[in-house]
């Protein structure tokens, strides 16, 4: 199975509502990252945290970390329509490896 | 502007056929990734190279080989193809300190 799985696998909302999206993961990390893929692209790194935060802010991102639930959540604030995208939590396969492990993505569609 | 680059947007080859995914980077990183995407499964890990001519299996490495025979490029081959293998394909590269992936645009490979 995946080490990362977000939940809602999807979701909709209007533009201007807060989206937030959940990871969990199952080993150790040394850090933990999310990324936006817009439809059939590439994917665009957002935002990394390390273990020992707890909390990250970038713009309109927001990013938390509970290692001792394994867990991670992305909240967008202020959705606009250019948000339509899919989200990915990654994670180091194991700790200290340069190899990530990707979630399978929430698909978030912003309704303007 | 950092940048990776696939050599293919869209390609389609034929049952048996040997392929060739191209991935060449500008950012002097020494590691190098190449996942496929496929609707459900998410990302997953074929192989990744942290130096020239290293290189390591990921996660479903069978049916796929690769070469890095200079630093900024890392080729995947897909020995003789099958159906299974249509797919996104995207190549990946980040820093010495292996954290933030930067993403090609991918490649869509149908196998007929």
């Amino acid at each position: 199975s995946q080490q990362g799985e977000e939940d809602p696998q999807a979701l909709s909302i209007q533009e201007g509502e807060n989206a937030t999206m959940n990871c969990s993961y199952k080993t150790s990390i040394n850090n933990l990252q999310w990324y936006r893929q817009n439809s059939g692209r590439g994917l665009v790194h957002l935002i990394l945290i390390r273990s020992n935060e707890r909390e990250k802010h970038s713009g309109r991102l927001r990013v938390t970390l509970d290692t001792s639930k394994k867990s991670s959540s992305l909240l967008i604030t202020a959705s606009r329509a250019a948000d339509t995208a899919s989200y990915f939590c990654a994670t180091d396969k194991s700790k200290g490896t340069y190899k990530y492990i990707f979630g399978t993505g929430t698909r978030l569609k912003v309704l303007a | 502007d950092v940048k990776v680059t696939q050599s293919s947007r869209y390609l389609v080859k034929r049952t048996g056929e040997k392929v060739f995914l191209e991935c060449v980077q500008d950012m002097d990183h020494e590691n190098m990734f190449w996942y496929r995407q496929d609707p459900g499964l998410g990302l997953r890990l074929i192989y990744f190279s942290y130096d020239v001519k290293m290189k390591e299996k990921g996660d479903i490495p069978e049916g796929y080989s690769v070469s890095r025979e200079k630093k900024e490029r890392f080729s995947l081959i897909l020995e003789s193809a099958s159906t299974n293998q249509t797919s996104m394909y995207l190549c990946a590269s980040s820093g010495p300190q292996g954290e933030k992936l930067f993403f090609g645009s991918g490649t869509q490979l149908s196998v007929l």
